[in-house]
């Protein structure tokens, strides 16, 4: 297993473009979520969800979408970059059972918008 | 979820065991305790979680007071490798179980 990926491992934008962040796990999870993680902090949950076609808001969700189409994709699209996106941002999935509470993480995208 | 408190930062030497504290004062009784660690901007890695009793897994053991507003992780033989950012988080359990990150305890393991 692959576990969860994430691409691009970098990206560089402007202000004011718009990309899409890539998340896939193969682990058939159900559950999986976006952070992000600014320089020194801990990490925020942007939106999560709980199933395909099923996507919720976490604590910072602004100015970030999702679509949840399979159960193995979970991409996390920036609609028009602004410098208070540069972040490192992680995807997680999990299987959601009780007795299985572990959240398995990508390796990030670290993004830097000038 | 339950506000947690850890020290900022801790040294150990390795080979010795490394005992990382958390205050969760106003845990209520149906949160869990989990342990995450984050080595080096690397994604989080799980390390073990409990909600009453004390726990133990390959990688590190969990003792929660009696009065479950503290509880203590403790890697016994640490390396130079358990260098890392590690993260108390009390919430309760929920499908999914989307946490809530804090600044987290960053434990310097020394030859």
């Amino acid at each position: 297993n692959a576990g969860v990926t994430q691409t691009p491992k970098f990206q560089v934008l402007k202000t004011g473009q718009s990309m899409t962040l890539q998340c896939a796990q193969d682990m058939n999870h159900e559950y999986m979520s976006w952070y992000r993680q600014d320089p020194g902090m801990g990490l925020r949950l942007i939106h999560y969800s709980v199933g395909a076609g099923i996507t919720d808001q976490g604590e910072v969700p602004n100015g970030y979408n999702v679509s949840r189409s399979t159960t193995e994709d979970f991409p996390l699209r920036l609609l028009s970059a602004a410098p208070s996106q540069t972040s490192v941002y992680f995807c997680a999935s999990s299987s959601g059972q009780m007795g299985q509470e572990t959240q398995y993480f990508g390796p990030g995208t670290r993004l830097l918008v000038l | 979820d339950a506000k947690t408190t850890q020290p900022t930062s801790m040294d150990c030497a390795e080979g010795r065991a490394a005992n990382l504290p958390c205050n969760h004062s106003t845990i209520s009784g149906n949160e869990y305790v989990y342990w995450y660690r984050q080595i080096h901007s690397q994604g989080p890695q799980y390390i073990i979680h409990g909600l009453k009793n004390n726990e133990t897994n390959e990688m590190a053991s969990l003792i929660i007071t009696e009065d479950r507003k503290s509880s203590t992780l403790i890697l016994p033989h640490a390396t130079l490798r358990d260098t890392a950012v590690y993260y108390c988080i009390v919430r309760v359990w929920t499908a999914g179980n989307m946490l809530t990150f804090g600044g987290g305890t960053r434990l310097m393991v020394k030859p």
